[in-house]
């Protein structure tokens, strides 16, 4: 089975600090993504990565950055946290020409900004 | 601009019955139409999902029906079990790997 894993499943963070969320995939995808899980929001995008070194902005990426250093890993930067970034973080990666198989989703990480 | 509305919000099924899960979206250009169901502390997981090309998947107890003109697309679970009890998600993307725009999700519980 495809593995995604989040470096933390819980972060307690400052306003004002600069945040590292890590992800890793161990099947060579080559798509990964960064959502943010809100209850009645549903899951919105933030960035996303085809390639290494490569990133595109998702629906809601102020206040964001990433970084894909190498294919299994993809990082989601909080530039200085505020307290509107509370939230689930779920990463996600694919692959081209799988057929149906889609996404695999992390199990997320949930961050608190005080 | 939301592009895929989901609805109901939340559900409540008795088991044994049907459970119905409703979307709409807007962008024309959409062919890939993927249900997620996430169990709490965990990340949504593919149910089913369906192309434009077909009015109707089945796989188990879960069949998404598909209007391509309506432009709306359902989730519906035959026999709920309470091990269905999740949160739901519709999706919609152009092309099987490329981003999901998602619906806001529906609550579903079934009672025992």
């Amino acid at each position: 089975d495809v593995k995604v894993t989040q470096s933390s499943r819980y972060l307690v963070k400052r306003t004002g600090e600069k945040v590292f969320l890590e992800c890793v995939q161990d099947m060579d995808h080559e798509n990964m993504f960064w959502y943010r899980q809100d209850p009645g929001l549903g899951l919105r995008l933030i960035y996303f990565s085809y390639d290494v070194k490569m990133k595109e902005k998702g629906d809601i990426p102020e206040g964001y950055s990433v970084s894909r250093e190498k294919k299994e890993r993809f990082s989601l930067i909080l530039e200085s946290a505020s307290t509107n970034q509370t939230s689930m973080y779920l990463c996600a990666s694919s692959s081209w020409g799988t057929g149906d198989y889609g996404y695999t989703f992390g199990s997320g990480t949930r961050l608190t900004v005080v | 601009q939301q592009q895929v509305k989901q609805s109901p919000q939340s559900l409540i099924v008795q088991k044994g019955g049907i459970s119905i899960i409703n979307c709409a979206y807007e962008n024309t250009a959409f062919d890939y139409f993927p249900w997620y169901q996430q169990f709490p502390g965990k990340g949504p997981a593919l149910l089913i999902a369906i192309r434009p090309d077909v009015s109707e998947k089945k796989e188990g107890r879960f069949t998404i029906s598909f209007n391509k003109s309506a432009k709306q697309f359902s989730l519906h679970i035959r026999d709920s079990q309470p091990g269905d009890s999740a949160t739901y998600f519709c999706a919609a993307s152009t092309g099987s790997n490329y981003k999901l725009t998602f619906g806001k999700g529906t609550l579903l519980t079934v009672n025992p």
